[in-house]
């Protein structure tokens, strides 16, 4: 019930591409779902996030897709760019939250 | 606008020892957690307190304790530490701590522990 699944690990991606990871949850009470980038050295820090109440959200180049039947959501970073490369977090839950185990994105130039 | 603070940044302690980290939330905030983050398992919840009393904790040994303050600044021990405490602890700070509110947090930069 308090899983949060989150793949792949690890992504490599061309510059100009789209990078996308998936996270799948359990618990049907979570009302908030965040993403996070880090960078190494760095804390976490918050990237976009969305509620279970709309199927998708647009930041920039950054998109949540959110599928509530399915208890998925997807983090889609549109002409990703090498500044892009770091480690990222989906999470869920509502005051506390349950971290997926990241995924390292590395964009080549 | 400070974010939030973690001191120490950096240290080694031997096991058996104890520690303290200390966190300053961003101004205003009421809520703090803490998260131990490790290669193997990633970011784990420790716990949270919202004006000075612990409302959540994870799944973390009795020896993994911490408080807040009245001006919200937290601190967390970690006692008879074991090698494999070594980690990123990372403090985090929201405006509140509701359970329905969809907080954002904001994390800080950590507290690198090694022991050795």
């Amino acid at each position: 019930q308090q899983q949060v699944k989150q793949s792949p690990q690890s992504l490599i991606v061309q510059k100009g591409g789209i990078s996308i990871i998936n996270c799948a949850y359990e618990n049907t009470a979570f009302d908030y779902f965040p993403w996070y980038q880090q960078f190494p050295g760095k804390g976490p820090a918050l990237l976009i996030a969305i509620r279970p109440d709309v199927s998708e959200k647009k930041e920039g180049r950054f998109t949540i897709s959110f599928n509530k039947s399915a208890k998925q959501f997807s983090l889609h970073i549109m002409d990703s760019q090498p500044g892009d490369s770091a480690t990222y977090f989906c999470a869920a839950g509502t005051y506390k939250y349950i971290f997926g185990t990241g995924t390292r994105l590395k964009v080549l130039a | 606008k400070a974010g939030v603070t973690q001191t120490p940044r950096y240290l080694i302690k031997t096991r058996g020892q104890q520690v303290t980290l200390s966190c300053s939330p961003i101004s205003g905030h009421r809520s703090v957690s803490w998260y131990q983050q490790t290669p193997g398992q990633g970011l784990q919840f420790l716990f949270e307190y919202f004006s000075e009393t612990q409302r959540n904790k994870g799944n973390f040994p009795g020896r993994f304790s911490g408080r807040q303050f009245s001006n919200s600044r937290s601190e967390m021990n970690v006692s008879t530490l074991e090698l494999g405490d070594s980690a990123l602890y990372l403090c985090a700070s929201s405006l509140v701590g509701t359970a329905n509110s969809g907080n954002t947090i904001y994390f800080g930069e950590g507290s690198w522990l090694t022991v050795v």
